[in-house]
């Protein structure tokens, strides 16, 4: 059965930059059929894509976070990341990581882990 | 992007049915049947309900159905259930090659 599984710090200062790794298990990272994606839901609210990347490195961004979202990849420690940059209150969310398939539907979801911005 | 249009609420009783309705764009629902279905309890983790439109994955319960007709794709639940209550989400692949959700539905079993 894959798992996901979100690390990184539970509390970013405004204008850092917010990190998070995802581990996958019981599964391949480099699957051809299958993207790797982040969702966020700040308190209270909806779902939002930041972005997804494939196996050897491409990757699609949300058009409104494209300017501070990075998306790596790292397929021998069964790894991706995100990276994003002058963090605000506004980043303050749980954060998702998710398998997607080639039209970026998510069937497979971490627990999530929330991260705050704040001094 | 914007978002995809779904009710704030909707409620039914035990053993009713319900529908959701996911309204896009001739950019995304409107032109690609890649449209999926989440439920979400408090505190939890979003759940794969329903996939290209009308799949369902193994487990999920034959109560929930998709369809979609133009520019709205819906998700109906037939026999309510108290652990129905929930919020649901749909979401689109669109022609920008991006994904984009809706605001969620609220469900309340009355």
């Amino acid at each position: 059965q894959l798992q996901l599984q979100e690390s990184g710090p539970g509390l970013v200062k405004p204008s850092e930059t917010l990190s998070l790794t995802c581990t996958v298990s019981g599964g391949p990272i480099t699957s051809s059929g299958h993207y790797w994606g982040w969702i966020r839901q700040p308190p209270g609210k909806g779902l939002e894509w930041i972005g997804s990347i494939y196996h050897s490195g491409g990757t699609y961004s949300n058009p409104s976070l494209k300017s501070r979202v990075v998306i790596s990849v790292d397929t021998s420690k069964k790894e991706f990341s995100l990276k994003l940059s002058s963090a605000t209150a506004a980043d303050t969310a749980v954060y998702y990581c998710v398998r997607q398939d080639l039209q970026l539907q998510i069937d497979y979801w971490g627990q999530g882990t929330l991260v705050t911005v704040s001094s | 992007q914007s978002a995809l249009t779904q009710p704030a609420s909707v409620s039914g009783s035990p053993g009713q049915s319900i529908t959701i309705s996911c309204t896009g764009t001739s950019n995304d629902v409107g032109d690609y049947d890649y449209v999926s279905w989440f439920q979400q309890h408090p505190g939890k983790a979003p759940k794969l309900m329903i996939y290209d439109v009308t799949n369902r994955p193994p487990g999920v319960s034959s109560r929930f159905s998709g369809s979609k007709s133009g520019h709205t794709a819906s998700l109906t639940i037939s026999g309510l259930q108290s652990e129905d209550e929930a919020d649901y989400y749909c979401s689109s692949y669109t022609s920008s090659t991006t994904l984009v959700f809706g605001g969620g539905t609220k469900l309340t079993v009355l």
